[in-house]
């Protein structure tokens, strides 16, 4: 059974770094094909894509905020790590980490974590 | 980057009928094999789900009335017969290339 898990601080000030945390089971990143996506949702609004990280290390960004964002992972704790620098209040959104399989979708969705950008 | 564009942006559908969801794209993502479109159901308060992958492939678990087809740059959505628990907001995203992108979302009310 795969299931995630976001977590992230809630609230922060503009300027800071974002730090978010992605924590899984059911699946390992070791294993070929597997990956982890990191989507976020503004109230009310659609769907944007951010980056995802593959099990081979392989990385791809959103090239819109490409230069603010790092992904990484800790394959022995199951972890997925997403950074996204100076952040203002158009970065207040419910982020959401995804399994992705051995295809480029996301068939496993964690609860997703609410972060505000607030002075 | 590819823009995928919903229509219509919502609609209130009687239960038992048809619904029908469009999600066009700004170019082809498909090739002679597949289509690299899929679609979600986001109800509030909950992640999206996962419905139906490479245009029309049922995602396992996902009951039978609902469908996706479609090829090259129109993709459709199908639901019916609706039922009660299928109100919520309808995502089309494609897997073509950098960046993912989804459409602007349908939401579904039913009547």
């Amino acid at each position: 059974q795969v299931t995630l898990k976001e977590s992230g601080p809630g609230i922060l000030q503009p300027s800071q770094t974002l730090s978010l945390t992605c924590s899984f089971s059911g699946f390992s990143l070791s294993t070929s094909g597997m990956g982890v996506g990191w989507i976020r949702q503004p109230s009310g609004k659609g769907l944007e894509w951010l980056a995802h990280i593959w099990w081979d290390d392989n990385k791809r960004y959103n090239p819109a905020l490409k230069s603010r964002l790092t992904i990484s992972k800790d394959t022995s704790s199951n972890q997925v790590f997403l950074k996204i620098a100076s952040v203002d209040t158009a970065d207040t959104a419910t982020y959401f980490c995804a399994h992705m399989g051995d295809g480029n979708y996301f068939p496993y969705w964690g609860q997703g974590t609410l972060v505000t950008v607030s002075a | 980057d590819i823009v995928l564009t919903q229509s219509p942006a919502s609609l209130a559908v009687s239960l038992g009928q048809r619904a029908t969801i469009s999600c066009r794209a700004s170019q082809s993502v498909s090739t002679s094999s597949y289509s690299y479109v899929h679609w979600y159901q986001q109800k509030p308060g909950q992640p999206p789900k996962l419905l139906i992958k490479y245009a029309s492939n049922l995602e396992s678990g996902v009951p039978a009335r609902f469908s996706g087809s479609g090829s090259g740059t129109d993709f459709t959505l199908n639901i019916h017969p609706v039922e009660e628990e299928d109100t919520a907001t309808y995502y089309c995203q494609h897997s073509w290339e950098i960046p993912r992108t989804f459409g602007g979302g349908t939401k579904l009310e039913i009547k």
